[in-house]
């Protein structure tokens, strides 16, 4: 069975801090994909990222990063210098074949403070 | 482009009263469909999807049902709304492979009284 854990529940930073949330996943499937996913106050998810198990590289896109690492099974989101409109809870999902839902996390609402 | 369409944005309903909500696709074909429920503050649960018409996998026994009549078009209902239905539902869609991302609708929210 897949699962993702997402220990942190809440964090709060003030404005221009860094922010790491974790993921942690399980599956015994050798061929994965996780995502994230950002879920603003209006509701809607929106896609951030997806990384494929055969390819570790990390990510950087503006101030998010991505830390792949399949030895500890961690897919980290890092915020650098973190903003208000980044206040949103934040959802890390899995998936092992094509037609299977998304298994998401319980999700991580950051908070960023003015 | 792919577009998802869900409706109404919001609802209250009575307890005991019939529920139909809906979700469309547009500029995809023979997508993956997929209703989740999220409680205020809470995470996400799968409820149902469907890798084709007529074709619904159940992951939560309750009194909810969806239905799939069309290619792109996905329906939740249920016959009596209970008070514990309220939250924040959301429908999506994908298509093979397996790193192809979900997408979402921007949700309906409902309460019910």
């Amino acid at each position: 069975a897949q699962k993702v854990t997402q220990a942190q529940t809440e964090i709060s930073v003030v404005e221009k801090e860094d922010v790491t949330l974790d993921c942690v996943y399980e599956t015994r499937d050798t061929t994965y994909y996780l995502f994230w996913y950002k879920q603003p106050p209006s509701g809607e998810l929106v896609f951030l990222i997806r990384r494929n198990s055969f390819d570790e590289q990390n990510e950087i896109s503006g101030r998010y990063s991505w830390n792949f690492q399949k030895s500890t099974s961690s897919f980290n989101f890092t915020i650098t210098a973190s903003q208000v409109v980044d206040s949103a809870v934040y959802f890390c999902a899995l998936r092992t074949s094509g037609n299977t839902p998304l298994v998401f996390g319980k999700g991580t609402r950051l908070s960023v403070i003015a | 482009s792919q577009t998802i369409h869900q409706w109404p944005a919001t609802l209250v309903q009575p307890v005991g009263s019939p529920l139909s909500l809906e979700c469309t696709v547009e500029g995809t074909s023979n997508p993956n469909l997929y209703w989740y429920r999220q409680a205020a503050g809470r995470g996400l649960q799968l409820l149902f999807y469907s890798v084709g018409i007529g074709q619904i996998s159940s992951e939560v026994p309750q009194n909810l049902s969806a239905s799939r009549p069309q290619d792109r078009q996905f329906i939740l209902s249920s016959k009596k709304l209970l008070l514990s239905d309220s939250g924040f539902y959301l429908c999506a869609w994908s298509v093979p492979p397996g790193w192809q991302p979900q997408h979402f609708g921007d949700g309906t929210r409902l309460s019910i009284l």
